[in-house]
């Protein structure tokens, strides 16, 4: 399958822990990145490769892969991280595909 | 920190043609793919397809094949999405994106995003 999966929503209390996952097939032989959109804006990559964050990107950002499955985790979420978050890996064509997105709500 | 410019918001009619354009650095600008992302109204974001301006080495999603043309000039470090015949269902923003190659495409850079609105 070509799909990346992610839940529609998730919610963290401020200063807790949340981890937002990403399945799909390919994600077993690539890497997916990760991209965070504020309403009313352009996305920004927060996470790449192997656990990579761009500069500028807060260390409570962190990544992780196991089989079929990437995550996001945010520790200790903090009001601005409210925002959508979309997977991207490449697909069994050798295409690109985004996941449907996250919503992150911050309690 | 790069910086890509894209064209403004445009107003169409169901039928006609458009051209919006991201234009990018002028260092390195053939090093490296420009993406272009569609996201309609509420929704998602949607891979349409890459470019990569030193050679125009073009590959679309297949969604977006023989809808949309992508091209790139390099002279002027710029890329363009083209539409020939637009559609309703083409009212949406459209992002382009750096793509940096690792082992997979991430976009490290994005320009503000072009609002295209089409009416019947």
């Amino acid at each position: 399958s070509s799909e990346l999966t992610q839940d529609p929503a998730v919610s963290v209390a401020l200063g807790q822990t949340v981890r937002i996952t990403c399945q799909g097939d390919n994600l077993r032989s690539y890497y997916a990145s990760w991209y965070q959109q504020k309403p009313g804006q352009a996305p920004i990559l927060v996470m790449f490769g192997k656990n990579r964050r761009p500069s500028g990107i807060p260390d409570r950002f962190s990544g992780s892969n196991s089989g079929n499955t990437a995550s996001l985790t945010i520790t200790g979420a903090q009001a601005e991280d409210e925002a959508d978050y979309y997977c991207n890996s490449r697909d069994s064509s050798h295409l690109y595909v985004f996941g449907s997105g996250t919503w992150v709500t911050v309690l | 920190e790069v910086l890509l410019v894209q064209s403004g918001g445009e107003v169409k009619k169901a039928g006609e043609s458009l051209k919006i354009s991201c234009e990018g650095p002028t260092n390195s600008f053939d090093s490296y793919w420009v993406v272009w992302v569609r996201q309609m109204p509420g929704k998602g974001l949607e891979w349409m397809g890459v470019i990569y301006p030193d050679d125009s080495d073009t590959r679309y999603s297949p969604p977006f094949q023989g809808h949309v043309t992508i091209s790139a000039d390099k002279s002027t470090t710029t890329a363009y999405l083209q539409w020939n015949r637009l559609k309703a269902s083409d009212s949406a923003i459209y992002y382009c994106a750096r793509g940096v190659v690792a082992t997979t495409i991430y976009l490290d850079s994005w320009g503000q995003g072009t609002l295209v609105t089409v009416s019947t």
